[in-house]
């Protein structure tokens, strides 16, 4: 079964460093996404991203955060100037195109990566 | 701003009894709902999902159901299996952002089952 898949698994840094994290979505999606987690914490939304732009962001998503998709399989999260309040799990995720109209069920759902856990020291 | 709350951070069930798990929301524009699983250090794992034209869904040992009136979800799995233990979440998308289904989770409850 396709899988979104997300390296590294484990990431230390120090404040001020730069990270990019990397995610591989599933072959024939075509939109994707970044969720954080700090810990005790619930999901929160980052960035969307579709036909190489970014769709929506959130407040999280400040200037220091950016996104990429450098070729046609890798989506990357790029953190310029890490902060130690960055230390979280980011999630990539990814969902298949979303046809629509009146009644229509929106099937496709977002498969998430393992996740990439980011301690900022 | 809580848009989507599950207010059991914990749930203990014995095994083979039902899991009802609940979940409240506060968006009227949040039209498609879904339940994931999570084990520690893995990432959220679908379960099911359900749009807001229903009021049930079913796969297997999952029911969903949607209470739209009362904005009120619910996960029942039976018969409650130990492999079930997990953190499940609540997670809704909202119709404005058609195309582009911006997810927002609730907290989570931590299910454990009993043997």
């Amino acid at each position: 079964e396709p899988e979104v898949t997300q390296t590294p698994s484990h990431q230390v840094t120090q404040m001020g460093q730069e990270v990019i994290l990397r995610c591989v979505p599933i072959s024939n999606h075509l939109y994707f996404y970044w969720y954080r987690q700090i810990l005790g914490q619930k999901v929160e939304f980052l960035v969307s991203f579709y036909n190489n732009e970014i769709s929506e962001k959130s407040e999280i998503f400040d200037d220091q955060f950016s996104v990429e998709r450098p070729d046609g399989s890798n989506f990357t999260l790029k953190i310029r100037s890490t902060k130690l309040e960055d230390s979280a799990m980011y999630f990539c995720a990814s969902s298949g195109f979303i046809a629509g109209g009146p009644g229509y069920i929106r099937g496709e759902t977002q498969y998430f990566g393992p996740g990439t856990r980011l301690l900022v020291l | 701003d809580q848009q989507v709350k599950q207010n059991s951070p914990s749930l203990s069930v014995q095994e083979g009894r039902i899991s009802i798990l609940n979940c409240d929301y506060t968006n009227s524009m949040f039209d498609y709902f879904l339940w994931y699983k999570k084990y520690p250090a893995e990432g959220p794992t679908f379960l099911i999902s359900i749009s807001s034209i229903k009021d049930k869904n079913e796969d297997g040992r999952f029911t969903v159901f949607l209470n739209k009136s009362a904005k009120h979800l619910s996960l029942h799995i039976v018969p409650s299996q130990p492999g079930d233990s997990a953190v499940y979440f609540c997670a809704a998308s909202d119709i404005s952002n058609f195309g582009n289904e911006k997810l927002t989770f609730g907290t989570g409850t931590r299910l454990t089952i009993i043997p």
